[in-house]
C-alpha cells in the first residue's frame, strides 16, 4: 500500500529558503509525485510533478522560486525567497494517495 | 431535500442524494482520467472516485463504494458525481481534478473551484 509521509509543519523567515520533504513508502521509491499548494481559505493548486530521476514538470504560472528534486524514496519541494503568500499547506500526491500535508509558516 | 445555500454551498439531509457537476471551458477534460477529491473541514485531502478517458473504468474509495457514481460527458467537457445515502461524514468540499497519467505515474494537474457539501438535518 502506497503511503506518503510529510512533516506536519515547517517554518522559515521571509526571504529565506525552505525545503519540504515527501517520503514514499517501501517498494514505491520509483513513483512520480506531485506537489500541491493550498493557501488559507482557498482550493488546492497544482505546483509541479517530480519523477524519481528528479526531473520536474511545473504547472502554468508557477514562479521560478518553486523547484523540485528527488533522491531515492524522497521528493522535495524547495521554495526560495519566501514571500508572505507562500504561507500555506503543501500536499504531496501520487496516484490516489495524498500525504498528510505540511503547514508552512513564514516568519 | 437539497438546498443551495449560496453559490458553491449545498445543504442536504442525511440519507439524501445529489449530483455534483464540474465543467470548465478553459481546460480540456477529454483524453484524461478525471477524479473527485474531497476535504472535510479542517482535514487533509482524500481521493474519492476516478473515471478513465472512455468512461468504462471507474474506481472508488472504500467508504463511498455503492453510494457514489462517477460519470462524464466529454461533449460538454463535464464530469459528474452522483451521491446517494449521504452521511454526516460525507460533509466536505468536493473538487473535480484532472489526472495526468504517464511515465508510470499519476498527477492531479488541474483542480476545480470546489463545492461545499454539508450533510445535516
Amino acid at each position: 500500500q502506497l503511503v506518503l509521509t510529510q512533516s506536519p509543519s515547517a517554518s522559515a523567515s521571509l526571504g529565506a529558503s525552505v525545503k519540504l520533504t515527501c517520503t514514499l513508502s517501501n517498494g514505491h521509491s520509483s513513483y512520480v509525485i506531485a506537489w500541491h499548494q493550498q493557501q488559507p481559505e482557498k482550493g488546492p493548486r497544482y505546483l509541479m510533478e517530480i519523477k524519481s530521476d528528479g526531473s520536474q514538470r511545473k504547472g502554468d504560472g508557477i514562479p521560478d522560486r518553486f523547484s523540485g528534486s528527488g533522491s531515492g524514496a524522497e521528493r522535495y519541494l524547495t521554495i526560495s525567497n519566501l514571500q508572505s503568500e507562500d504561507e500555506a499547506d503543501y500536499y504531496c500526491q501520487s496516484w490516489g494517495t495524498f500525504g498528510g500535508g505540511t503547514k508552512l509558516t513564514v516568519l | 431535500e437539497v438546498q443551495v445555500v449560496e453559490s458553491g454551498v449545498i445543504l442536504v439531509q442525511p440519507g439524501g442524494s445529489l449530483r455534483l457537476s464540474c465543467a470548465d471551458s478553459g481546460i480540456t477534460f477529454s483524453n484524461y482520467w478525471m477524479s473527485w477529491v474531497r476535504q472535510a473541514p479542517g482535514r487533509g485531502l482524500e481521493w474519492v472516485a476516478a473515471i478513465d478517458q472512455r468512461g468504462s473504468e471507474k474506481n472508488y474509495v472504500g467508504s463511498v463504494k455503492g453510494r457514489v457514481t462517477i460519470s462524464r460527458d466529454d461533449a460538454k467537457n463535464s464530469v459528474f458525481l452522483q451521491m446517494y445515502s449521504l452521511r454526516a461524514e460525507d460533509t466536505a468540499v468536493y473538487y473535480c481534478v484532472r489526472e495526468n497519467r504517464g511515465g508510470g505515474g499519476s498527477s492531479f494537474d488541474y483542480w476545480g473551484q470546489g463545492t461545499l457539501i454539508t450533510v445535516s438535518s
